[in-house]
């Protein structure tokens, strides 16, 4: 059975760092990981999605990369803003239908 | 494209009355999702449907919960009666299918049935 998880559950950093989110996920048998991000009371904004062929996806300060032997995924995110702060989750697209979600980061970044 | 589009954006209602949800998927899509988010239970996956055709509803908690999707454009979920614990945040999704897989939320209608 695919189980995501992501470390850590929430992050707080101050203005302009660099940081890794981590998603890892049981089975490489996926077509897609797909990370997300929700704000508060928002539905999931679709950030950046990597094929099971592709090992990264770049998106502005984002870049996204995917090791299906290992079965991890990180979200890089370059230069952080107080804007960035919201919640950030991974989800594996296995086949068919389900997507699989992970709990989420939430992410803080302090001005 | 206007993305998908969710109504009502918040619903309060009292315990055992009828909650009708709507969502409008993005134009082209042809696989629709209803999911639910709680704090307790994160996003569950409720119902699929592929070219209007519901394919998986194990996820729906009980026969209270009902889904349709008459045509392309338009799906509903339906709790009747509701009880307290529907309390959720109610997504729906779209995708264009096949491998790809990439999904399209909604921005929530946030239920609480008191």
């Amino acid at each position: 059975k695919q189980e995501v998880t992501q470390i850590p559950a929430a992050l707080s950093v101050p203005e302009g760092e660099n940081l890794v989110l981590n998603c890892s996920f049981t089975d490489s048998a996926i077509y897609n990981l797909q990370w997300f991000r929700q704000d508060p009371g928002k539905g999931l904004t679709s950030l950046l999605l990597i094929q099971s062929s592709q090992r990264e996806q770049t998106s502005g300060r984002l870049n996204a990369s995917l090791d299906k032997s290992s079965g991890r995924s990180t979200l890089y995110i370059a230069a952080s803003q107080p804007g960035d702060s919201a919640t950030y989750l991974c989800a594996v697209y296995p086949g068919g239908f389900k997507t699989i979600f992970g709990a989420g980061t939430r992410l803080f970044v302090k001005a | 494209d206007a993305g998908v589009i969710q109504s009502p954006r918040h619903e309060v209602t009292e315990m055992g009355q009828e909650v009708t949800l709507r969502c409008k998927p993005i134009s082209g899509h042809n696989s629709l999702f209803w999911y639910r988010q709680t704090m307790m239970r994160g996003l569950e996956l409720l119902i699929y449907f592929n070219n209007n055709v519901p394919i998986d509803d194990s996820g729906m908690p009980e026969d209270r919960f009902s889904a349709k999707m008459p045509n392309a454009s338009f799906s509903t979920l339906k709790i009747q009666p509701s009880e307290p614990r529907d309390s959720a945040v109610y997504f729906c999704a779209s995708a264009s299918g096949g491998t790809t897989g990439e999904l399209f939320f909604g921005e929530g209608s946030r239920l609480t049935v008191l």
